[in-house]
């Protein structure tokens, strides 16, 4: 069966830095990952897919890649704000499978 | 507004009593889904339902049962809910199972089973 797997330590930065938030998956290559942010007690908000045959696709601030030789999902914010601390969840489209979440907190 | 809509939002409850939450969504998505949500365990899918009257076991199913009567309902029965199902459960949809355009998720549903 597939895993994704995403880092359980929060990442911690600076306002105004680039975030980058990492997601692994096992096995065969998904046809696509999708990114989620989720808010404390809240349910997760769909923000981007990139399919298996796209390295890189953006949303105003927000890139995603994907790399089928990686196994790996990459998301980046740019120009990070405290309004982007959350949480973010990656998923790929087998089952669905969620990954368990990555923290971010972007400090003032 | 397009969403996916729970109740109730918190429910405290003793074990064995029979309890359902429910889940409705405006949007005419076929497919549907019930996951849990523990520290730790991330989400994990309980069923899932691809159609009206087409429902299927997802990772975790036991003591659980759904039903889609209709396509915008996808109820969540617990019969007989014990302490290890005190949980935050999301009801999800979308057009389809592959999703391309992401799952909507509802509030959640904050359950605690004493």
């Amino acid at each position: 069966s597939q895993k994704i797997e995403q880092n359980s330590e929060a990442l911690n930065i600076q306002e105004g830095k680039t975030a980058t938030l990492t997601c692994n998956y096992t096995n065969y290559s998904p046809a696509y990952l999708q990114w989620y942010r989720q808010d404390p007690g809240r349910g997760p908000v769909f923000l981007l897919l990139i399919r298996e045959n796209e390295k890189e696709k953006r949303k105003e601030r927000l890139k995603v890649t994907f790399d089928t030789t990686l196994k790996q999902s990459l998301f980046h914010i740019t120009a990070s704000q405290p309004a982007d601390s959350a949480t973010y969840l990656c998923a790929s489209n087998y089952i669905p499978t969620f990954g368990r979440g990555t923290s971010l907190i972007v400090h003032p | 507004e397009a969403q996916v809509t729970q109740n109730p939002r918190y429910l405290i409850t003793v074990t064995g009593k029979k309890l359902t939450v429910t889940c409705s969504q405006n949007m005419n998505h076929e497919y549907m889904s019930w996951y849990r949500q523990d520290p730790g365990l991330g989400l994990r899918q309980i069923y899932y339902s691809m159609n009206v009257e087409v429902t299927d076991k997802g990772d975790v199913p036991e003591g659980y049962k759904v039903s889609r009567k209709e396509k915008r309902n996808f109820p969540l029965i617990l019969e007989s809910p014990s302490p290890n199902q005190t949980s935050l459960y999301f009801c999800a949809s979308s057009l389809s199972q592959t999703a391309t355009r992401g799952y909507t998720f509802g509030s959640g549903t904050r359950l605690t089973v004493v």
